[in-house]
């Protein structure tokens, strides 16, 4: 069945350091996977999405990489803060049937230790 | 910037009672959704909405339903409140065109049924 999941449920590591965090999904047939960071006491926020067709895109200190050979997503930190300590969700906009819901990873934990 | 508030931050209810919960967003927004949280099963989609007085099934309907009557807000309900329907419930909206892939979140309701 479709299922987006993570490789690693919690992260931790020291503030300056880059993070990683992987996504693995089962569901080809996806428009755009999509990054979510939810803080404590807060609910999702949209960090930034990449379309099927690329493999890398880049914002304000975070990268996706998406590696459709093996299914593969993962959300680049660069020099990582305190404030980047949260729940990061992957997502995936499916292209053919009901596309207006979106398929969400099950989240993995990031703290930032100083 | 786009708000979406929830009607209560947290919620203590019996089993039995029928609850509702609102959400209101500020931003002309179609879409509307519903979500419950639960920890280890991340993000799960109870209802959405892409227009008024129309409602689609997520994944997990059983036991809610829901109204959207105006643009700017859309009632959870539930009619017969169960323990098992103890999570933290989350509201989320979403435009169209460029931002399709960003949906915006309110704060989330922590409900209660004992």
């Amino acid at each position: 069945g479709e299922s987006v999941g993570l490789h690693l449920p919690t992260l931790s590591v020291q503030e300056g350091d880059n993070s990683i965090i992987n996504c693995a999904y089962s569901n080809s047939a996806s428009d755009y996977f999509i990054w979510y960071k939810q803080e404590s006491g807060k609910g999702p926020q949209f960090i930034i999405d990449i379309r099927s067709n690329m493999d890398k895109r880049q914002g304000q200190r975070v990268t996706v990489l998406l590696n459709k050979t093996v299914k593969h997503l993962s959300l680049q930190i660069a020099a990582t803060q305190p404030g980047d300590s949260a729940v990061y969700f992957c997502a995936e906009k499916p292209h053919a049937g009901n596309n207006r819901k979106l398929i969400w990873g099950l989240g993995t934990s990031l703290a930032v230790n100083p | 910037d786009v708000k979406v508030t929830q009607s209560s931050r947290y919620l203590v209810k019996r089993t039995g009672e029928k609850v509702f919960l609102e959400c209101v967003q500020d931003m002309d927004h179609e879409n509307m959704f519903w979500y419950r949280q639960d920890p280890g099963l991340g993000l799960r989609l109870i209802y959405f909405s892409y227009d008024v007085k129309m409602k689609e099934k997520g994944d997990i309907p059983e036991g809610y339903s829901v109204s959207r009557e105006k643009k700017e807000r859309f009632s959870l309900i539930l009619e017969s409140a169960s323990t098992n329907q103890t999570s933290m419930y989350l509201c989320a909206s979403r435009g169209g065109g460029a931002s399709y892939n960003e949906q915006f979140f309110g704060p989330g309701t922590r409900l209660t049924v004992l």
